[in-house]
């Protein structure tokens, strides 16, 4: 069935380093997916989103690359902050048209000072 | 972008009672979802909020349980009935455009907690 996965629950960095945040997912068919944080108390929040037709996208400080081949995709934050410290979340919508998303299991960013 | 709120932000209730969370968004969103996270897990999808008709759920959610209403496009509820500690949770709602690729955004949650 679809799945969206995670390879690491927690992540430590030191603050300055780069994060690098890294999903599997199983349909090859997906073509679109989303990257949310979720601070602690809070909703999640989007980060950025990329389309199967790209390999990779930026935003501030953030990089999602996707590889359709090994149906990886990976978010890559730049010179990370104490305010980066959160849950991060990718998505995926579903095959059916639906709106609904597919959350992987999450990784856990702490930032060291 | 939407801005999404809730109410109440957290409440602690008794083994047995009900709950109804409110869910308010700031601007018409042709979709609107309601979410269960357990502690330090993703989030999972309980229903559907279908503006004018019942809700569609989830497997393993059903109405009785969890009855919902969304009277128009920027209001809905949840109502966590008879609750029971393993309700305990964060209830987060959500609303999309009307795009299926539009962003969906999130209310802060709702922090439950059963005695």
């Amino acid at each position: 069935g679809e799945s969206v996965g995670l390879h690491l629950p927690t992540l430590s960095v030191q603050e300055g380093d780069n994060s690098i945040i890294n999903c599997a997912y199983s349909n090859s068919a997906s073509d679109y997916f989303i990257w949310y944080k979720q601070e602690s108390g809070k909703g999640p929040q989007f980060i950025i989103d990329i389309r199967s037709n790209m390999d990779k996208r930026q935003g501030q400080r953030v990089t999602v690359l996707l590889n359709k081949t090994v149906k990886h995709l990976s978010l890559q934050i730049a010179a990370t902050q104490p305010g980066d410290s959160a849950v991060y979340f990718c998505a995926e919508p579903r095959m059916d048209s639906s709106y609904k998303l597919i959350f992987g299991s999450g990784t856990r960013l702490l930032v060291r000072p | 972008s939407a801005v999404i709120s809730q109410k109440p932000s957290r409440d602690i209730c008794q083994r047995g009672t009900s709950l109804t969370i409110q869910c308010q968004v700031d601007s018409q969103v042709t979709m609107m979802f309601w979410y269960r996270q357990q502690p330090g897990q993703s989030l999972t999808l309980i229903a559907t909020a279908n503006q004018g008709s019942e809700a569609t759920y989830e497997s393993g959610f059903v109405i009785d349980k969890f009855p919902i209403s969304r009277p128009n496009l920027t209001f809905s509820t949840l109502t966590v009935s008879n609750m029971s500690p393993e309700d305990s949770s964060i209830y987060l709602c959500s609303g999309q455009g009307q795009g299926v690729t539009d962003t969906q955004y999130f209310g802060p949650g709702t922090r439950l907690t059963v005695l």
